[in-house]
């Protein structure tokens, strides 16, 4: 299993430009994500998937758009970047949770994401 | 809403002492589920641990331990007799029932000096 992967690792972009940051993973999990990483703040969740075909938005969405076509892919597109969304994005999954039981969530490797 | 606070921002130690990184967390559910992770300097995420509100024992792993307390809202991570291989940042997150989002403190950064 090659477990949650992401696209691309550093990406550099000018104010205005648009580009979508690729995440799939091969574990057959329902659930996926995406969160920003920023210095002293923890990672702070954009949007989530419980299924392909089902989307909704996290803490820190605006700026940001997803889909869910398939279980496998859970792409995150910028579409007009501002050096506020200079960051390090990650991607996660996991299962679904089950009466009495949260999954915890595999991580990507991460894009590290600088906008001029 | 919930919450996590991890207040201490920087830890450093030598080689071989122990260390606490302390996790309090806010959260109106009854039932929840409380993760940390490590992030090397490599920058990946690793998942260390899963604790459920129900179960309130101790757990240990090797060098890692932790100690959740209801009464007081904390799950205290301690690495025992550190090495410098542990030096990372470490994260304590909270999930709530039904809720698969993730809410994580701000992080600790571990500093182990040989």
């Amino acid at each position: 299993n090659a477990g949650v992967t992401q696209t691309p690792k550093f990406q550099v972009l000018k104010t205005g430009q648009s580009m979508t940051l690729q995440c799939a993973q091969d574990m057959n999990h329902e659930y996926m994500s995406w969160y920003r990483q920023d210095p002293g703040m923890g990672l702070r969740l954009i949007h989530y998937s419980v299924g392909a075909g089902i989307t909704d938005q996290g803490e820190v969405p605006n700026g940001y758009n997803v889909s869910r076509s398939t279980t496998e892919d859970f792409p995150l597109r910028l579409l007009s970047a501002a050096p506020s969304q200079t960051s390090v994005y990650f991607c996660a999954s996991s299962y679904t949770q089950l009466e009495g039981m949260s999954y915890e969530q595999y991580f990507g490797p991460g894009t590290r994401l600088t906008v001029t | 809403a919930q919450k996590v606070t991890q207040a201490q921002t920087e830890i450093s130690v030598v080689e071989k002492e122990d260390v606490t990184l302390d996790c309090v967390y806010e959260t109106r559910d009854t039932t929840y589920y409380l993760f940390w992770y490590k992030q090397p300097p490599s920058g990946e995420l690793v998942f260390l641990i899963r604790r459920n509100s129900f179960d309130e024992q101790n757990e240990i792993s090797g060098r890692y331990s932790w100690n959740f307390q209801k009464s007081t809202s904390s799950f205290n991570f301690t690495i025992t007799a550190s090495q410098v291989v542990d030096s990372a940042v470490y994260f304590c997150a909270l999930s709530g029932n039904n809720d698969y989002k993730l809410s994580f403190g701000a992080g600790t950064t571990v500093t182990v000096r040989a």
